[in-house]
């Protein structure tokens, strides 16, 4: 168990809804990212944020959007969805959020199922 | 751009010793990171090395040389547990993390 909660575990939507997935970090962690794992591919880096600020941004879509509120639980928005956007989503959270790396604890994610 | 390549799939049997190579294309990072992935599982912390070399971590360790662009995670005494998918990722100085595509390990009795 690495610390990290999501919810929910497994959801199932049908095209050109909204959804929002949840995480909360690890105590005292101030980062959370999110990824997103399509069958049998890599991660793929979607967003940063730390201590309530967006601190890097990768490949994430102008439908998908992001927050984290003051007491650093995270939510990930996803909207008008699309059959491509089934996937794993995986958030995770580090201690540090600047400068140097930081061991990155993975929650058990959250599988999506476009219909 | 940033890009990094791994093979797709490596297979090597109990007790072997498996090298596992990631090649990059890209500049300006902090350091190269390895991460373990079980099926269904989420991925999970192994190695990191910031500077060239090899760091080792009980049966695994990880080699860095930034002047070939290239690392590599070496499985020592294998055993079936290892049986996963392992990632390399690099951390940029945008903050950018990029992770590989993964390489499938099976690990034969």
């Amino acid at each position: 168990d690495s610390g990290v909660t999501q919810t929910p575990k497994h959801l199932i939507t049908a095209t050109g809804q909204r959804v929002t997935l949840r995480c909360s970090p690890r105590s005292g962690d101030l980062s959370v990212y999110w990824y997103q794992q399509s069958l049998d591919q890599g991660l793929q880096f979607l967003i940063q944020y730390y201590n309530g600020e967006e601190r890097a941004k990768g490949n994430i879509l102008e439908r998908f959007s992001a927050q984290q509120f003051p007491d650093l639980h995270s939510e990930l928005n996803l909207s008008s969805l699309e059959l491509g956007d089934s996937a794993l989503y995986f958030c995770a959270s580090s201690s540090s959020g600047g400068g140097r790396y930081n061991e990155q604890f993975f929650g058990p994610g959250t599988r999506l199922t476009v219909l | 751009g940033q890009s990094l390549e791994q093979p797709s799939e490596v297979t090597a049997v109990e007790g072997a010793i498996v090298q596992i190579n990631c090649t990059y294309q890209t500049s300006g990072f902090y350091g190269l990171s390895w991460y373990q992935q079980h099926d269904g599982g989420a991925p999970t912390f192994l190695s990191y090395n910031a500077l060239d070399g090899l760091e080792e971590t009980g049966r695994f360790s990880s080699f860095l040389s930034r002047s070939d662009s290239y690392g590599y995670l070496l499985l020592q005494e294998l055993q079936m547990k290892d049986s996963a998918s392992y990632f390399c990722a690099v951390s940029h100085y945008g903050q950018n993390f990029v992770f590989g595509p993964g390489t499938r390990l099976s690990v034969l009795p």
